[in-house]
């Protein structure tokens, strides 16, 4: 069975400030990728990023950084310099390769609001 | 840039009716996906089809449910009696191939039962 946690349910900060979300997942397959969602208040879902498993180089796009580490079965997102436009709820992910149909088990999402 | 799209944004129904949901996934794109997210709640997912069948649901997905590709554009998901508790946005979701990934959702139906 597949589990994504997202432990913080709500973040305020104040523009400019850095922000941590935190997920961490459980699968028992060997091979699987992790996504982070954006969710706006206009509800579509924004695909930002996809981490294999078997790749643990972190990575940057911008203000947006992603640090995955296999050995705490975490996968977290740093928005640096924040801005009221990353105001959203956030979706980490994760999808197995067993199942056959590679769904999407979502965690519970941490609403990011960003003020002035 | 090519995108999911679903009709209607929202729809009103009352309790006992069917409905259907209607996508149209990226083109080309071989997996398509159908998720709900009840109001204030995680994304959940309802089932997946490739070629033209199903190829994994969930539980929430009983017989009550069906899914459709009646054409080589429209992917559909019918709602044969709505009860209150189906209330919720459905996303549709396409995946381009077998090496790719990630889902690209559409922007949402809100279901409501009333």
């Amino acid at each position: 069975a597949q589990k994504v946690t997202q432990a913080q349910t709500e973040i305020s900060v104040v523009e400019k400030e850095d922000v941590t979300l935190d997920c961490v997942y459980e699968t028992r397959d060997t091979t699987y990728y992790l996504f982070w969602y954006k969710q706006p208040p206009s509800g579509e879902l924004v695909f930002l990023i996809r981490r294999n498993s078997f790749d643990e180089q972190n990575e940057i796009s911008g203000r947006y950084s992603w640090n995955f580490q296999k050995s705490t079965s975490s996968f977290n997102f740093t928005i640096t310099a924040s801005q009221v436009v990353d105001s959203a709820v956030y979706f980490c992910a994760l999808s197995g390769t067993t199942g056959g149909g590679n769904k999407l088990t979502f965690g519970t999402g941490t609403q990011l609001k960003v003020e002035l | 840039e090519p995108e999911v799209t679903q009709t209607p944004s929202h729809q009103v129904t009352q309790m006992g009716q069917e409905v259907i949901l209607r996508c149209v996934p990226i083109s080309n794109h071989l997996y398509f996906y159908w998720y709900r997210q009840i109001l204030g709640q995680k994304v959940e997912f309802l089932v997946s089809f490739y070629n033209n069948e199903i190829s994994e649901k969930s539980e929430i997905f009983d017989d009550q449910f069906s899914v459709e590709r009646p054409d080589g554009s429209n992917f559909t998901l019918k709602i044969r009696s709505t009860k209150l508790e189906d209330s919720a946005m459905y996303f549709c979701a396409s995946r381009p191939d077998r090496q790719t990934y990630e889902q690209y959702f559409g922007p949402g139906t809100r279901l409501t039962v009333t």
